[in-house]
């Protein structure tokens, strides 16, 4: 079946510093990969999104690559900041013919510090 | 446009009893899906509905069931509750297809079902 892996958290940095998460998935076909945004008391927000292989997608700074031949999709920003603080989830939908289920990592708690 | 809307957003529930979680999707937006998330599991997905049919179920008990009005929104409905069944309960919806390409889902804020 399908499978997302994301590295375990809590990620904590100092402000300005650079950040990467990794995602790593498992599918059959060609799936549209996303990540997703939770902060505190809310539901998800959508961040980036990218459909095929070699897609960038990019939102606020954040950008991340779909890699097909090392099934990845790793999250990085440059700089983050304070308000950035909140759970990632890497995310994929394998085909819509099958329906619009999304199949989650576990999420990266990421703190950052003033 | 309005975002996804869920209510209650809060409830608490005995052991036992049954609960229904309502969710209206964006307007236009036919396909509605529900999660489930908790600590312990993360977030799984409990169903997903399109054009009153339900199209996709995940691995949850019969307990768990939903449904699709013909306005597109969506309740789902918990019977017996369990202590377990404490969570966050999100509802997403997707836009209508304009190809065969899988399609973003927004969420709402989620109901948050506590059982004692």
């Amino acid at each position: 079946g399908n499978s997302v892996t994301q590295m375990e958290g809590p990620v904590t940095l100092s402000e300005e510093a650079f950040l990467t998460i990794n995602c790593t998935y498992t599918a059959t076909g060609y799936p549209s990969l996303f990540w997703y945004v939770q902060y505190p008391g809310e539901g998800l927000q959508l961040l980036l999104k990218a459909t095929k292989a070699d897609d960038k997608g990019s939102n606020k700074g954040f950008e991340a690559t779909y890699r097909k031949e090392t099934t990845s999709f790793h999250l990085e920003k440059g700089s983050v900041q304070v308000s950035d603080s909140a759970v990632y989830f890497c995310a994929l939908s394998a085909s819509r013919s099958s329906g619009d289920k999304l199949t989650f990592g576990t999420g990266t708690r990421l703190a950052v510090r003033p | 446009k309005a975002g996804v809307t869920q209510t209650p957003r809060y409830l608490i529930k005995t052991r036992g009893q049954q609960v229904t979680l309502s969710c209206s999707p964006i307007s236009g937006h036919r396909s509605v899906s529900w999660y489930q998330q908790t600590p312990g599991q993360g977030l799984q997905f409990l169903f997903e509905y399109f054009s009153e049919t339900q199209r996709n179920k995940g691995n949850f008990p019969g307990r768990f069931s939903g449904r699709q009005f013909s306005n597109s929104r969506s309740e789902m409905n918990v019977s017996t509750l369990e202590l377990g069944d404490s969570a966050l309960y999100l509802c997403a919806s997707s836009p209508p297809s304009l190809g065969l390409g899988p399609y973003e889902q927004y969420f709402g804020p989620g109901t948050r079902l506590t059982v004692t």
